[in-house]
């Protein structure tokens, strides 16, 4: 089975600030690796995926994530935030069975 | 065009009442499934359907039934509300073969209320 972990609930920060979105994961076999976001009293949207191939896999909005796999590890950055980037993050990892989600990174970005 | 809506949006209704929630996918995906979000933002699937297998998760009371009229559409039907059941509803799907698999594009949600 797996799990993920999103190890922060809140990331406070501030305009123009990079920041990083830690996301850990559980698995005994090979798992595919997604970042979703929710605007507020929006739907999800894909951000970005980590399918095969090179570990640094690049998403929309200036966003980018490595897959370390001896560390189970799968962050989410951005070098420099928007005030529009205020929103859920979602991270998400599917092996043999169904889409496994953590429980949510609420990032604030402040003027 | 809206690659997979969900109608409607918002549902406000009392304890005790069946109701249904549409779902239609434009993306040609054979594999359709809705979640769950709770109140605090938790997601966890409820079902997943092609239109050879359903898989249900466990844990989900039996009021709740998946109906899909054809691979484009899969609707939701709660039959006698319960408070618990207020939460956001998403549908979502996804191809069924080949890597591409995984991925999984989702509706917009539908809120609903039980009072």
């Amino acid at each position: 089975a797996q799990s993920v972990t999103q190890l922060d609930s809140q990331v406070p920060v501030f305009e123009e600030a990079p920041v990083e979105l830690r996301c850990n994961y559980s698995s005994s076999v090979s798992v595919y690796l997604f970042w979703y976001v929710q605007y507020p009293n929006q739907g999800l949207q894909l951000l970005l995926k980590y399918l095969s191939g090179s570990t640094l896999v690049k998403g929309i909005n200036g966003f980018e994530a490595e897959f370390n796999k001896s560390q189970t590890s799968f962050h989410l950055r951005k070098p420099s935030v928007h005030i529009s980037d205020t929103a859920e993050y979602f991270c998400a990892v599917r092996g043999q069975g169904n889409l496994i989600f953590g429980k949510g990174t609420k990032l604030s970005v402040k003027p | 065009d809206t690659a997979v809506s969900q109608t409607p949006k918002y549902l406000v209704t009392q304890m005790g009442n069946d109701k249904s929630i549409k779902c239609e996918q434009n993306l040609g995906h054979d594999t359709m499934y809705w979640y769950k979000q709770d109140s605090k933002k938790f997601l966890k699937i409820m079902f997943s359907y092609n239109n050879k297998e359903l898989i249900i998760n466990e844990t989900v009371p039996n009021r709740f039934s998946p109906k899909s009229p054809d691979k484009a559409h899969l609707n939701l039907h709660i039959n006698s509300l319960e408070l618990g059941d207020s939460a956001v509803y998403f549908c979502a799907s996804s191809p069924r073969m080949g890597v591409t698999a995984n991925e999984q594009y989702f509706g917009p949600g539908t809120r609903l209320t039980v009072t």
